[in-house]
C-alpha cells in the first residue's frame, strides 16, 4: 500500500497563476484533510472532508477550494496564487473524523513557492 | 494566546540523556491528545496517543494533566535517531472539527 500520495512534490508559480494539488489514499479512509505548514506556526487546517460528498472549511480556507472527487481522492485548488500561499502543503487521511480522535496519516507534502 | 503551545527549542542533548517536552492547551473541552514526530522535510507521523492514565511505549512516556491543561513527553536514553521535531496535537471540543497542532519542539541528539 502506498498510503497517502501527493502530486506534485515541488511547484513554483507566479502570482495570479492557478494550480491544483492532488491527493489520493489507498487505505479506504473516510476522512481527508489539507493542511499548510509554515515556519513557527505548525500545521493549519485549510479544508477537510469528513466523508465522501462533504467538505468543510478549516482555519485558513481563504484563497483555496477543494473537491472530494471520490472516496480516494481529495484535491486542493489555488485559483489565483499569492506570495502568502508559499508554504508546504500536506494532505492527510483518517479512518473517521470523530472529534479528531483517529490517527491521521500524512502524504509527503508539496513544497509550493509563489513569486 | 495560542490554542496549543510548545517550547520551540531546540533542545540539544547528548546520547543517553533524558529529555522532556511540555505542551499546554487552552480548550478545557479537548478530548484527545497525541504526540507526532516530524523528521526534517518529511511528513508528520504518529508517535503515540496520550491517555489520562499516562502511557509508555519503550523509551517514551506520555502524560496528561487535565487540571493544568498540559501534556508531556519524556524520552529516556536518547538516541541519535530521536533527532526530530515533536508535535503536540490536541483534538475535540465543541463546534465542528477541532484538531490543533502545536508548532513543534525541535530535538537534536548528539554523539
Amino acid at each position: 500500500n502506498a498510503g497517502v500520495t501527493q502530486t506534485p512534490k515541488f511547484q513554483v508559480l507566479k502570482t495570479g497563476q492557478s494550480m491544483t494539488l492532488q491527493c489520493a489514499q489507498d487505505m479506504n479512509h473516510n476522512s481527508m484533510y489539507w493542511y499548510r505548514q509554515d515556519p513557527g506556526m505548525g500545521l493549519r487546517l485549510i479544508y477537510y472532508s469528513a466523508s465522501e460528498g462533504t467538505t468543510d472549511k478549516g482555519e485558513v480556507p481563504n484563497g483555496y477550494n477543494v473537491s472530494r472527487l471520490n472516496k480516494r481522492e481529495f484535491s486542493l485548488r489555488l485559483e489565483s496564487a499569492a506570495p502568502s500561499q508559499t508554504s508546504v502543503y500536506f494532505c492527510a487521511s483518517s479512518e473517521l473524523e470523530a472529534g479528531g480522535s483517529y490517527e491521521q496519516y500524512f502524504g509527503p507534502g508539496t513544497r509550493l513557492t509563489v513569486t | 494566546r495560542k490554542e496549543v503551545e510548545q517550547d520551540p527549542g531546540p533542545f540539544n542533548v547528548p546520547e543517553g540523556a533524558t529529555v522532556a517536552f511540555n505542551c499546554t492547551y487552552s480548550n478545557s473541552a479537548s478530548q484527545s491528545f497525541f504526540w507526532y514526530r516530524q523528521d526534517c522535510r518529511k511528513e508528520p507521523k504518529l508517535l503515540m496517543s496520550v491517555y489520562s492514565s499516562g502511557n509508555e511505549d519503550g523509551r517514551f512516556t506520555a502524560q496528561l494533566n487535565r487540571a493544568s491543561q498540559y501534556i508531556s513527553l519524556l524520552i529516556r536514553d536518547s538516541k541519535l535517531s530521536d533527532s526530530a521535531t515533536y508535535l503536540c496535537v490536541v483534538n475535540g471540543g465543541t463546534g465542528g472539527f477541532k484538531t490543533i497542532f502545536g508548532a513543534g519542539t525541535r530535538l537534536f541528539v548528539k554523539a
